[in-house]
């Protein structure tokens, strides 16, 4: 059973507009959660992450925001690029796995010009 | 800095046959991965190293095995390949000190081995 779900696969935003990526999870027992950013060919590479005792956490054009009682976050880009145009993950911590990350199905982000 | 290296980059197999994917990081860290991603269904996690001299199961470990040469490389063998292990392997290392996210603690990825087995 997924813990981790991005329910959207793809998402399609005009350049200059924001971005908003969705991620639900069902353990309430994660402390942290990040966001990965992948592109063809290349490995994931980090993003940004959240520790479960703040709401928010911001840098440069991209925020976290977690609400911990519908156990959801969301990835903000604003404005969004073309070079945005990646797929991205969501993560967490898997418990009593070496810091391993449990990741969501992801999901395909376009920007357009 | 090289950061993970995997090798190969490509590999076809035919249904039965061995290989065995390489993995080696140079930024002296504690623990290595081995993740799976196929389409629709994201990373999954093969097995893992917390630490040089152990290695565990992950979430789908059926048809691997590991093994953690020493602190840099970590391998991945399939016995007996499969259809099912047509799939992109990735490799990745962490640190592991400090809060997932932090500068220490970043799960940083090889670029990948795509496989194919007819």
């Amino acid at each position: 059973d997924q813990q981790v779900k991005q329910n959207s696969p793809s998402l399609s935003v005009q350049e200059g507009r924001i971005s908003i990526l969705n991620c639900d999870y069902t353990n309430s027992m994660f402390d942290y959660f990040l966001w990965y950013k992948k592109y063809p060919a290349e490995g994931p590479t980090f993003l940004i992450s959240i520790s479960s005792i703040k709401d928010k956490n911001e840098d440069g054009r991209f925020t976290v925001f977690l609400n911990k009682s519908a156990k959801h976050l969301s990835l903000h880009i604003v404005p969004s690029q073309p070079g945005d145009s990646a797929v991205y993950f969501c993560a967490a911590p898997y418990s009593n796995s070496g810091y391993a990350l449990n990741f969501g199905k992801g999901t395909s982000l376009l920007v357009t010009p | 800095n090289a950061g993970v290296t995997q090798t190969p980059k490509f590999q076809v197999l035919k249904t039965g046959q061995s290989m065995t994917l390489q993995c080696a990081q140079d930024m002296n860290h504690n623990s290595m991965y081995w993740y799976r991603q196929d389409p629709g269904m994201g990373l999954r996690l093969i097995y893992y190293s917390a630490s040089e001299g152990t290695t565990d199961k992950g979430e789908v470990p059926n048809g691997y095995n590991v093994s953690r040469l020493n602190k840099r490389e970590f391998s991945l063998r399939l016995e007996s390949a499969a259809p099912s292990q047509t799939s992109v392997y990735f490799c990745a290392s962490l640190q592991g000190i400090g809060p997932p996210g932090s500068g220490a603690n970043v799960l940083t990825f090889g670029a990948g081995s795509r496989l194919t087995v007819l």
